[in-house]
């Protein structure tokens, strides 16, 4: 079956380091997302991609960059970890417009 | 930007009876949103979704309810069980943003046994 996986599940990382969470999905979609949950907001957009080489801003994006080399991995990378970006990361993807989103298992990351 | 909301952020419903969750949503152009359950360290899982030329839809015991009039999204759960427990937000989707989705907070839903 088609699926969507991100790894790690869970991450520790020192402030000022560099880390990349993965993402790899089987269902040949174009659009790919990348979300923060934090508590007390909702799912918030970082980095979106519509195609193999195009990359987006979204709301929450300074900190972070994002590569599309390929229809199936967006890696989602922080350049400088700082303890604020601690947090539950999902990724998703989706079909075309007017579709569902599908949801990776997350990864949870602290940064100390 | 747009907001998404929920007009409770925790619910408990004894076990059998049903159980309303409603979002409210501020954009008018909205035309696509989607029901996500939120299990505790699990992905957003899809229940169901309903386009805007729709005023509800029906799915296993679970009713989606769209009242574009006062921008109003309810999820409604049919003889909740305890594996119902969960987080459960909105999204919604409107065309001038691409494929975009934006979601609310979410309303933490308990099952009483």
């Amino acid at each position: 079956d088609a699926e969507i996986t991100q790894s790690p599940r869970h991450k520790i990382t020192e402030t000022g380091r560099q880390v990349t969470l993965a993402c790899h999905q089987t269902w040949n979609h174009n659009n790919m997302f990348w979300y923060r949950q934090d508590l007390g907001h909702g799912l918030r957009l970082i980095h979106y991609s519509y195609g193999v080489h195009d990359t987006n801003k979204g709301e929450v994006s300074d900190g972070y960059s994002v590569s599309r080399s390929n229809t199936e991995d967006l890696p989602l990378t922080l350049e400088s970890a700082a303890s604020s970006q601690t947090s539950v990361y999902f990724c998703a993807s989706k079909g075309a417009a007017d579709e569902k989103l599908f949801f990776g298992s997350g990864t949870q990351l602290s940064v100390l | 930007g747009e907001s998404v909301g929920l007009h409770l952020p925790t619910l408990s419903v004894q076990e059998g009876d049903n159980s309303i969750i409603n979002c409210a949503y501020s954009n008018s152009a909205s035309d696509y949103f989607i029901w996500y359950k939120q299990e505790s360290g699990k992905g957003p899982q899809f229940i169901i979704d309903i386009r805007s030329n729709m005023d509800k839809r029906q799915g296993q015991r679970v009713t989606v309810l769209l009242n574009k009039t006062v921008k109003h999204l309810s999820l409604q759960i049919a003889a909740t069980q305890p594996g119902d427990s969960a987080v459960y937000f909105c999204a919604e989707n409107f065309r001038n943003t691409g494929n975009q989705f934006y979601f609310g907070t979410g309303t933490s839903l308990t099952v009483i046994p």
